[in-house]
């Protein structure tokens, strides 16, 4: 499984777009990239995944580049309710499915 | 649709006690995990089961012990509770079938002290 490393912490206004860089140098061919996000005193819950490109859905969007070496979780215009901690995953796909979630990354945002 | 459902939400044991926690899932998922989260860490795997009738063990297996009873319900035992397994657990689920399978489902957690 690649080894992640995310920022530890960031802080950011209402309204700001807010991007969340996790690096993953040892991303094998297989291997898709997971987003999750967890709120205080609730279980994780998934936001998006992808494998290369981008990848866009109704709440976030993944930005990878060519070389997969690193990936960007982008969360546009945030409001107080997406303080939460976000975790990025990266590994192959195999029945059962074991995922390997990291410290994270505790964002705050401000009013 | 309940999704994840865990029992209880809060538990207090000593040293040395026994107990189950319960997990159930209705969304037909084959796949269920059982994590462990300390705090200012993320979630450790401490057992999985792939389909019903399998378990494997996850990073932290020590200590617990796992039935996966039937397709919905998968339960973690502690036999001889020590502080050093006081944690948040939560149970998850996932189709487990295809791709999309990263995609897991969360239970609200069980928050177990072990004095």
């Amino acid at each position: 499984l690649a080894k992640t490393t995310q920022p530890i912490s960031m802080d950011s206004y209402e309204g700001q777009e807010v991007n969340i860089t996790c690096s993953h140098n040892n991303i094998a061919t297989n291997d898709y990239i997971t987003w999750y996000q967890q709120f205080p005193s609730q279980g994780p819950r998934f936001i998006i995944q992808g494998y290369k490109t981008k990848v866009t859905n109704e709440v976030a969007s993944l930005f990878i580049p060519a070389d997969r070496k690193s990936s960007t979780l982008s969360l546009p215009r945030v409001s107080l309710s997406d303080t939460a901690v976000y975790y990025c995953l990266v590994g192959v796909w195999e029945y059962g499915n074991k995922l390997v979630f990291g410290a994270g990354t505790i964002l705050r945002v401000k009013s | 649709n309940a999704g994840v459902t865990q029992t209880p939400k809060f538990q207090v044991l000593k040293t040395g006690q026994s107990m189950t926690l319960q997990c159930a899932q209705d969304m037909n998922h084959n796949s269920m995990y059982w994590y462990r989260q300390d705090p200012g860490m993320g979630l450790r795997l401490i057992y999985y089961s792939a389909s019903e009738g399998t378990t494997d063990k996850g990073e932290v297996p020590n200590g617990y012990n796992v039935s996966r009873l039937n397709k919905r319900e998968f339960s973690l035992r502690l036999e001889s509770a020590a502080p050093s397994q006081t944690s948040v657990y939560f149970c998850a689920s996932s189709d487990g079938d295809t791709v999309y399978s990263y995609e897991q489902y969360f239970g609200p957690g069980t928050r177990l002290t072990v004095t």
